[in-house]
């Protein structure tokens, strides 16, 4: 049973335009969300995180969103850059410490 | 600084053998968790440890088990092993198991 989803196994977006990635959950217990990265060979890297009780979380390019009333939650990239080309999971906990990640999206970025 | 590391990167085993995984986590960092990745699947939890106490346990059979060392170094080990169980098996590591998680480069198990 699949508790987060991300419906989206591939996206391409031009460089230096907006990449945006999108993930649903089911469990409503889930209280903490976070987006990893992964080359090719590498273990997933964190990238950045959201508390349940904020709706929003900014780090340089990138932005999480979360909508708990929808359940769902987006990373959005601007401007996306190729390097920024890899695999991207979406991640929640319950408190637990313990992990559900989705599918993951792979994103190509065109020069 | 060193990040997590894991041993072997790759391996190959035939049906019914048994493998040990190892993991050792960035320094400072008390609690490893493990996770195995399918091709084609996000990666799903197999255990955590925290000061050499396991703390949870994902879905999987007794085959799998694990522990941690004194030094919070760890060990994954699959006994018995299937061919479902071809996969890249992830070690992550955290001060005290709170979020982020940093993540090894794995180790990719192949059985034959």
């Amino acid at each position: 049973d699949q508790q987060v989803k991300q419906n989206s196994p591939s996206l391409s977006v031009q460089e230096g335009r907006i990449s945006i990635l999108n993930c649903d959950y089911t469990n409503s217990m889930f209280d903490y969300f976070l987006w990893y990265k992964k080359y090719p060979a590498e273990g997933p890297t964190f990238l950045i995180s959201i508390s349940s009780i904020k709706d929003k979380n900014e780090d340089g390019r990138f932005t999480v969103f979360l909508n708990k009333s929808a359940k769902h939650l987006s990373l959005h990239i601007v401007p996306s850059q190729p390097g920024d080309s890899a695999v991207y999971f979406c991640a929640a906990e319950t408190g637990a410490n313990n992990l559900f990640f989705g599918t993951g999206t792979r994103l190509t970025v065109i020069p | 600084d060193a990040g997590v590391t894991q041993s072997p990167t790759h391996l190959i085993k035939t049906r019914g053998q048994h493998v040990t995984l190892r993991c050792s986590p960035i320094s400072g960092h008390k609690s490893v968790s493990w996770y195995q990745q399918v091709l084609g699947q996000g990666p799903q939890f197999i255990f955590q440890y925290y000061e050499k106490e396991e703390r949870g346990r994902g879905n999987f059979p007794d085959r799998f088990s694990a522990r941690q060392f004194p030094n919070y170094s760890s060990e994954l080990n699959v006994n018995a092993l299937l061919l479902g169980d071809s996969a890249l098996y992830l070690c992550a590591s955290s001060f005290t198991g709170n979020q982020p998680q940093h993540f090894g480069d794995g180790t990719r198990l192949s059985i034959l």
